[in-house]
């Protein structure tokens, strides 16, 4: 049972534009949410991660947004530049109160063309 | 900047061989996590080590996977035998003290190719 869902295998957009991935969750003890971007022959890239406390995280370019009712969060990237070009994944991890392990999604390939 | 260390980057092995991953966490992180990422899947679970003991190795194919952190600083990974199944990308990663909000830092992975 896939617990985080990232449907879209890929997504193109244009240079400068935004770009827009998303995420789908069932399991309602997630309570903190990660982003990771991972270029070929490298391991993932901690990006930017979001507690269930909030709705919206900015760090730069990069915002991440979260609905908890809906169970779903999203990574926007505005504007888009050619070295975003990557798979991102999303993780998820419930709140024990002790060290509990990263559900990932499958990864959305992003491609960011001139 | 403090980067994991993993070795080798790239392994072909032929099935029912044995084979070994290395693992050197950042300085000072106390978590350490074994993943597997199949193509086209996110990463998956194996082993966390919290300094040198098991916190959870529920997805650890105890068969044939085992792993361990003696001395609570580097990690080894073995697969004996390999099978054709195995073939994926195992990354490392760790933290500094394994807590819920802390970020997982990932290493380079190694690349298993089994024939």
């Amino acid at each position: 049972d896939q617990q985080v869902k990232q449907n879209s295998p890929s997504l193109s957009v244009q240079e400068g534009r935004i770009s827009i991935l998303n995420c789908d969750y069932t399991n309602s003890m997630f309570d903190y949410f990660l982003w990771y971007k991972k270029y070929p022959a490298e391991g993932p890239t901690f990006l930017i991660s979001i507690s269930s406390i909030k709705d919206k995280n900015e760090d730069g370019r990069f915002t991440v947004f979260l609905n908890k009712s809906a169970k779903h969060l999203s990574l926007h990237i505005v504007p888009s530049q050619p070295g975003d070009s990557a798979v991102y994944f999303c993780a998820a991890r419930p709140n024990t109160g002790t060290a509990s392990k990263l559900t990932f999604g499958t990864g959305t390939r992003l491609q960011v063309t001139l | 900047e403090a980067e994991v260390a993993q070795s080798p980057r790239y392994k072909i092995t032929e099935k029912s061989q044995a084979v070994a991953f290395w693992c050197d966490p950042i300085s000072g992180h106390a978590t350490l996590y074994w993943y597997r990422q199949i193509l086209g899947q996110g990463p998956e679970l194996l082993v966390q080590f919290q300094d040198e003991s098991v916190v959870d190795d529920s997805q650890l194919p105890k068969d044939r996977f085992s792993a361990e952190r003696l001395k609570g600083v580097d990690s080894t990974l073995k697969i004996q035998p390999a099978e054709l199944g195995d073939s994926a990308m195992y990354l490392c990663a760790s933290s500094l003290a394994g807590t819920d909000q802390e970020t997982q830092y990932f290493g380079p992975g190694t690349r298993l190719l089994v024939l």
